[in-house]
């Protein structure tokens, strides 16, 4: 089984609908992220937290909101989608002992109409 | 602003050939810097890289900090075609008000034809 799981996997919605990504995962990690890739413009942080009450706002957190449920669950919120939040949405978790090596969930494919 | 830069940000070769990916950055307190690379889906670890000099060898797959020049290379040998992804580079920072930061570059896109 995947030790990083997002679900879904692909969705489309459409402008000012409210969507969740979710991520879980089985490594025991203290730290989640959430990312967004974009063509030509790589990684970029959205939101990271590095235990269930510490919530961090990343390089683009604009339109977006996070709850870390749990120590396993960490869930990306879009309370209003817009186009141009189209992307491929990564989660990651890292362990605190372990530096920064982060391992990566299969991503999510989002497409606002 | 931290930055990563990574260089060239596409490449065509031919299988055997040897490739070098370049990586430099500027970042507030380094921590270390990452490989990964990405296919058709997630990003996999590579290498954590944290000292200047030492080299780290995966197989065919080798990589190498100077933290004097503030950069990084990714060489591939007797390249493959199972070789051909996006290669990214990113950099662990500490400092300001987040007290953590991990950059991104763009990435490389290597191709590799038969």
């Amino acid at each position: 089984d995947a030790d990083v799981t997002q679900t879904p996997r692909n969705r489309i919605t459409k402008t000012g609908k409210r969507i969740m990504l979710e991520c879980s995962q089985t490594k025991g990690h203290d730290r989640m992220y959430w990312y967004r890739q974009d063509p030509g413009l790589g990684l970029r942080l959205i939101y990271y937290s590095f235990d269930v009450k510490d919530i961090n706002k990343g390089e683009i957190s604009d339109g977006y909101s996070v709850s870390r449920q749990a120590q396993a669950k960490f869930s990306l919120s879009l309370e209003s989608a817009i186009p141009n939040q189209t992307a491929l949405y990564f989660c990651a978790t890292s362990d605190r002992g372990q530096g920064e090596t982060q391992y990566f969930g299969p991503g999510t494919r989002l497409l606002v109409l | 602003e931290d930055k990563v830069v990574q260089s060239p940000l596409s490449l065509v070769v031919h299988e055997g050939d040897t490739v070098t990916l370049n990586c430099s950055y500027e970042v507030t307190n380094f921590r270390s810097l990452l490989w990964y690379k990405q296919e058709k889906k997630a990003p996999t670890f590579l290498f954590m890289l944290t000292s200047s000099g030492i080299e780290k060898k995966s197989g065919r797959l080798s990589s190498i900090l100077d933290k004097k020049e503030l950069f990084s290379i990714l060489n591939i040998t007797a390249t493959q075609t199972g070789d051909s992804a996006i290669y990214l580079c990113a950099v662990e920072g500490r400092g300001g008000g987040s007290n953590y930061k991990l950059t991104f570059g763009k990435g490389t896109l290597l191709t590799v034809n038969p």
